[in-house]
């Protein structure tokens, strides 16, 4: 079975601090997706990366796919209440399914 | 928004009892999926479906059953629910191969087990 390792589990930080949180694996996947999940609600798509090295960027959120594909990051500038969540990365070993991190639940404290 | 509904939204059940839980789509995706996410745990794949009647076991399939008669149904099927499937279950779609793997997902259904 592939996993993902997500790290830290939990963080707690103030707002305007910058974050990083790591998706590591000792498997190669295809893609990798990081979601998001707010309480009672359903993980929504941020973004999928495919190539190796690939940096994407979604407004202050920075997504990395490692050079080997077997890991990932997300990095968060200038932290806001607003970005408070579950963060779930998921990598695709191969066709049809998706394998996911157990997940960083993240609070900005204002 | 993809157009994903589950019902129930929450149930209690109790222990041996037959539980069906409904995933309905509006966006004529090929590719339905079934998840249980507890807490430590991420989310944990119990069945897929990649076309009507045709469907495969996740990582955690072990008292589950499922079935797709439709293209825009997919069920889940505790035949006699344990104090272990207590859990929010998730339903996702996904138009594999045009759209690679993304998934999108459902509300999520709330189940305790007594």
């Amino acid at each position: 079975t592939q996993l993902l390792e997500q790290s830290p589990q939990f963080l707690s930080i103030q707002e305007g601090e910058n974050l990083t949180v790591y998706c590591n694996s000792s498997s190669v996947f295809s893609s990798l997706q990081w979601y998001r999940q707010e309480p009672g609600e359903g993980p929504v798509l941020l973004v999928t990366v495919v190539t190796g090295g690939e940096v994407k960027k979604l407004k202050r959120l920075t997504f990395q796919f490692g050079d080997a594909r077997k890991d990932s990051s997300l990095h968060i500038t200038a932290a806001q209440p607003g970005d408070t969540g579950l963060y779930l990365c998921a990598g695709a070993p191969g066709a049809q399914k998706l394998v996911f991190g157990q997940g960083t639940r993240l609070t900005i404290n204002p | 928004d993809a157009g994903i509904t589950q019902s129930p939204r929450h149930k209690v059940t109790e222990t041996g009892t037959p539980v069906t839980l409904r995933c309905h789509q509006t966006e004529n995706h090929r590719y339905m999926y079934w998840y249980r996410q507890d807490p430590g745990h991420g989310l944990r794949l119990i069945h897929y479906s990649y076309g009507v009647k045709d469907t495969d076991k996740g990582e955690v399939s072990d008292g589950y059953s499922v079935s797709r008669s439709k293209t825009e149904d997919f069920l889940l099927t505790l035949e006699s629910a344990t104090s272990s499937q207590t859990s929010v279950y998730f339903c996702a779609i996904s138009e594999f191969p045009l759209a690679g793997v993304e998934q999108y997902f459902g509300p999520g259904t709330r189940l305790t087990v007594t």
